[in-house]
């Protein structure tokens, strides 16, 4: 079964860039995450689809962030325009339904802002 | 904020000796409490999921014990091998009632050959 892809899996930009990421996650998985890790803290959820539609997007800084899932399957997310405070690994995640304890993850995209 | 705390934040052990780590959290209130091993480059890996209090969980030379009364969890390593080397990330789920993963800071073990 392959596992949950991501890419690019690195990206160095300038502040006030654009950058985008995409999520492929494990076929049939209906839930998908995105969690944005900052060196020396552990992950924090971004965003967490249900099929195409969001169930929490509570800690995404709406101002510059966005994400999509549009046909339920891959998603991408969006930084616009980037801060140096944005520096970090983003993870994306998926299980099979948001009420199934397992998630898996991909290796993440880690992104520098300069 | 509710806080998912690790310790240490980092730690360095001798090959061949063993080792242990807690996570912290405030509140009994939750489904299910996971711990990852994450190394670099890769993905996140489950190593385990415990929900009851006094489960005892065990893969190989690692093992995890789960006390909701008193709010913690120990991973255990036995005999540590290089490729132990990794990042071990705790995440509770459904922490009073929020349908998602809140993680710890995550411990960052390096052995030494």
């Amino acid at each position: 079964e392959a596992g949950v892809a991501q890419s690019p899996r690195y990206k160095i930009i300038e502040k006030r860039q654009s950058v985008a990421f995409w999520c492929n996650p494990i076929s049939g998985h209906a839930t998908l995450y995105w969690y944005q890790q900052i060196l020396g803290q552990g992950p924090k959820l971004l965003i967490q689809f249900q099929n195409n539609g969001v169930v929490d997007d509570s800690q995404l800084p709406k101002d510059r962030f966005s994400a999509e899932r549009l046909k339920g399957v891959d998603s991408t997310l969006k930084i616009q325009p980037a801060k140096l405070e944005d520096s970090a690994v983003y993870l994306c995640a998926s299980s099979f339904t948001d009420g199934d304890y397992e998630q898996y993850f991909g290796p993440g995209t880690r992104l520098t802002v300069t | 904020i509710l806080n998912v705390e690790q310790s240490p934040q980092s730690l360095h052990v001798q090959e061949g000796d063993s080792t242990n780590f807690t996570c912290s959290f405030p509140s009994s209130n939750f489904y299910a409490l996971h711990w990852y091993r994450w190394e670099t480059a890769k993905s996140p890996e489950a190593l385990f999921v415990m929900t009851l209090n006094g489960d005892e969980k065990k893969k190989g030379r690692i093992s995890a014990t789960l006390n909701t009364k008193e709010g913690y969890s120990y991973l255990y390593i036995k005999g540590s091998q290089p490729e132990d080397s990794a990042t071990y990330l705790c995440a509770l789920l459904g922490i009073q009632g929020a349908q998602k993963l809140v993680f710890g800071q995550g411990t960052r073990l390096t052995i030494n050959p």
